[in-house]
């Protein structure tokens, strides 16, 4: 059975870098033609696609944030990134990593974590 | 970008009865590539539908998902106590990234 868990801080500063990572777990990053990929939910909102990772490094962003998104992979530590710079308020939400499959739907879910942008 | 519509935004129902939900996209989804997610408050969504109209592994049977091109439903047919949540779909067909409903939420009446 296939396990994500987000990690990272729940608090960050308006204009830093809002940075998470995912461990997966039950089963190897590198497998398989899967899509590691990042969806955020503003408090009491619809779920907001950030983009995907492929394993091999190549990344596919969603056009409206592409400007401040990096993913990154690491395939040693079974781990997947998303960097989001310059952030504001508005982009405190619940960030969850998931896997994707198929041409692009989500079986598997981490339980998502809270982050806030305050000062 | 494809835009998906989620209609209606809440549908108020008791148990027992069926439930209709629509999705419709701003154009044609290629392959039919539309997902459709429950959530319940404080949870990850969680896959229903694939592909239009295929159940995810685990999905009761009264899970049914249709439809082609720009209009998707998610039917519920006899609603259980445990289906009252959001529900969500997803296109995962357009070269220029993946989207999702703003959700319709099932209530009870």
């Amino acid at each position: 059975q296939v396990q994500l868990q987000e990690s990272g801080p729940g608090l960050v500063k308006p204009s830093q870098t809002l940075s998470l990572t995912c461990t997966v777990s039950g089963g190897s990053i590198a497998s398989g033609v899967y899509y590691w990929s990042w969806i955020r939910q503003h408090p009491g909102k619809g779920l907001e696609w950030i983009g995907y990772i492929y394993y091999t490094g190549s990344p596919f962003y969603n056009p409206s944030l592409k400007s401040r998104v990096t993913m990154s992979i690491d395939t040693s530590k079974n781990q997947f990134s998303l960097n989001l710079s310059s952030v504001t308020a508005a982009d405190t939400a619940v960030y969850y990593c998931a896997r994707a499959q198929g041409s692009g739907y989500y079986h598997y879910w981490g339980q998502g974590t809270l982050v806030t942008v305050s000062s | 970008e494809i835009v998906l519509t989620q209609s209606p935004g809440t549908l108020s129902l008791s148990p027992g009865e069926r439930a209709t939900l629509s999705c419709r996209a701003s154009q044609s989804v290629t392959g039919d590539y539309v997902a459709w997610y429950q959530q319940k408050p404080g949870q990850a969504p969680r896959l229903l539908i694939y592909g239009a109209s295929t159940r995810a592994t685990g999905i009761p049977d009264r899970f049914s998902g249709s439809g082609s091109g720009t209009e998707f439903t998610l039917t519920i047919s006899r609603l259980e106590p445990e289906d009252f949540a959001v529900y969500y779909c997803q296109q995962y067909g357009s070269t220029r990234g993946f989207t999702f409903g703003p959700g319709t939420k099932v209530d009870v009446k």
